[in-house]
């Protein structure tokens, strides 16, 4: 089966960059998705397709996908930003859908 | 507005039972698949089945597979969970994908808030 990789945490400062990454085999031939969740809260797409961003997901939201790894980067890191990120995409050979571990974004 | 909202969550012992139900409105219900997707306490989200727009395709993640059936009638999603184990005590989302799941390359583009499934 499928497996995505995240790493558990990523810390930055408000107003700086923080860099999420996605692993996977050749995770540049699929869609990928990005969700957001706060705590006792139900996940909310942030990126689709890629790249694509839902209305209403600011631009300082974005993504991209080649090779081995996906991206979701976020500029100008605000304290609302705090959350869980997790990936996910589609295993055709399976017809399974597939959801990274997730990633602790923690504003400093 | 667009509106999913799941029930029938509750207390449930280890081999028992449990109908979970999804409620839709705000879109055209038979035009989109709709999957489940849970939560473990602290952990992290797992797919768990999808229903294409028409009910005639579903596929299973496989730790359920074979005690897990999920149907669809009017604007409402069933997940009927038999043969209940401590794994899959956690928050159940009933979540709308993006298409039709002809083929299921997509993404879950609205969610419900969520209904717990304790197995104690």
């Amino acid at each position: 089966s499928y497996v995505l990789t995240q790493p558990p945490s990523v810390s930055v400062a408000p107003g700086q960059t923080a860099i999420l990454t996605c692993g996977g085999d050749n995770i540049g031939s699929k869609s990928v998705q990005w969700y957001q969740q706060k705590p006792g809260q139900a996940p909310v797409l942030v990126v689709y397709d890629d790249n694509d961003r839902p209305s209403g997901i600011p631009e300082r939201i974005s993504g991209a996908n080649s090779g081995y790894t996906a991206t979701l980067t976020i500029s100008g890191v605000e304290a609302g930003d705090e959350a869980d990120y997790y990936c996910q995409v589609w295993d055709g050979d399976t017809d399974h859908q597939v959801f990274g571990p997730g990633t602790t974004v923690s504003v400093l | 507005q667009a509106q999913l909202v799941e029930s029938g969550g509750g207390v449930v012992q280890p081999g028992g039972s449990l109908r979970l139900s999804c409620a839709a409105s705000g879109f055209i219900f038979n035009s989109y698949a709709i999957y489940w997707v849970r939560q473990a306490p602290g952990k992290g989200l797992e797919w768990v089945a999808v229903v294409a727009y028409d009910g005639n395709s579903k596929y299973y993640s496989d730790s359920v597979k074979g005690r897990f059936t999920v149907s669809r009638d009017r604007n409402t999603v069933d997940l009927e969970m038999k043969s209940l184990r401590s794994e899959d005590m956690g928050v159940y989302y009933c979540a709308k994908g993006s298409s039709d799941c002809t083929s299921c390359n997509e993404w879950f583009d609205l969610w419900g808030q969520g209904t717990l499934v304790t197995v104690s």
